[in-house]
């Protein structure tokens, strides 16, 4: 099947740095990422949509200065936590959506903010 | 209102028996997509099993299969003969097929096989 990765698989930042995860197809164009957040035991919250080449879609109650999305190409796109505080300690991760509109997920990434 | 809903959070059941996770959901569009995922300790997101809402047949793969009852808006997951590797954290999910392809989730079932 698909792949997907994200780099990093876990970071760990200081309270007001920003941390960029990054999400790539290896071996397909992705026409749609997505990128969810998850807390413990809790289900995957859709953070926002994105498109190559365009501004990305973000879900109600998302600030967006603070989660930045860029869609730089048909295999990668990246979120960056700007000034990142301990409440974004989370889990985060990306999907990819082939031209099939079959939906690969990648491993996701623990952010841990101290 | 919750599109999505999962009403177990958690389950038991016994090695080889079978089990159900209940999912119903809420669309008023006509064309949509059902998802079911598996996530373990791990974090990764394992498809499992896909419903359209044209699909007739419910249904399955291998020892998941999909209760798809569309007048009462349910898609119940039937695990058979389980395994212990089968303990993780169940989701359900839609995927309206006129919101751009974003799957919703519930808010999952964490089964635990045991021995």
């Amino acid at each position: 099947g698909a792949v997907v990765s994200q780099h990093p698989s876990w970071v760990i930042c200081k309270s007001g740095t920003s941390v960029k995860i990054e999400c790539r197809s290896l071996d397909f164009q992705a026409t749609t990422m997505f990128w969810y957040r998850q807390f413990p035991k809790q289900s995957l919250m859709l953070m926002a949509t994105s498109n190559e080449g365009s501004k990305a879609t973000y879900e109600q109650g998302v600030e967006k200065d603070k989660f930045l999305i860029n869609h730089a190409s048909l295999t990668l796109s990246t979120l960056t936590v700007t000034s990142a505080h301990p409440e974004d300690s989370s889990f985060y991760i990306c999907s990819a959506t082939s031209q099939h509109r079959e939906q690969y997920f990648g491993p996701g990434t623990r952010l841990t903010v101290t | 209102a919750q599109k999505i809903t999962q009403t177990q959070p958690g389950m038991f059941v016994q090695e080889k028996e079978a089990v159900t996770l209940d999912c119903t959901y809420d669309t008023s569009d006509q064309s949509y997509g059902l998802f079911w995922y598996k996530q373990p300790s791990s974090g990764e997101m394992i498809f499992l099993i896909y419903q359209g809402s044209y699909d007739e047949q419910n249904a399955t793969e291998g020892r998941y299969s999909l209760n798809f009852q569309k007048a009462r808006k349910s898609a119940n997951l039937v695990i058979s003969a389980s395994q212990l590797g089968d303990s993780a954290m169940y989701f359900c999910a839609m995927r309206e097929d006129n919101q751009g392809g974003k799957l919703i989730f519930g808010q999952g079932t964490e089964l635990s096989v045991k021995p």
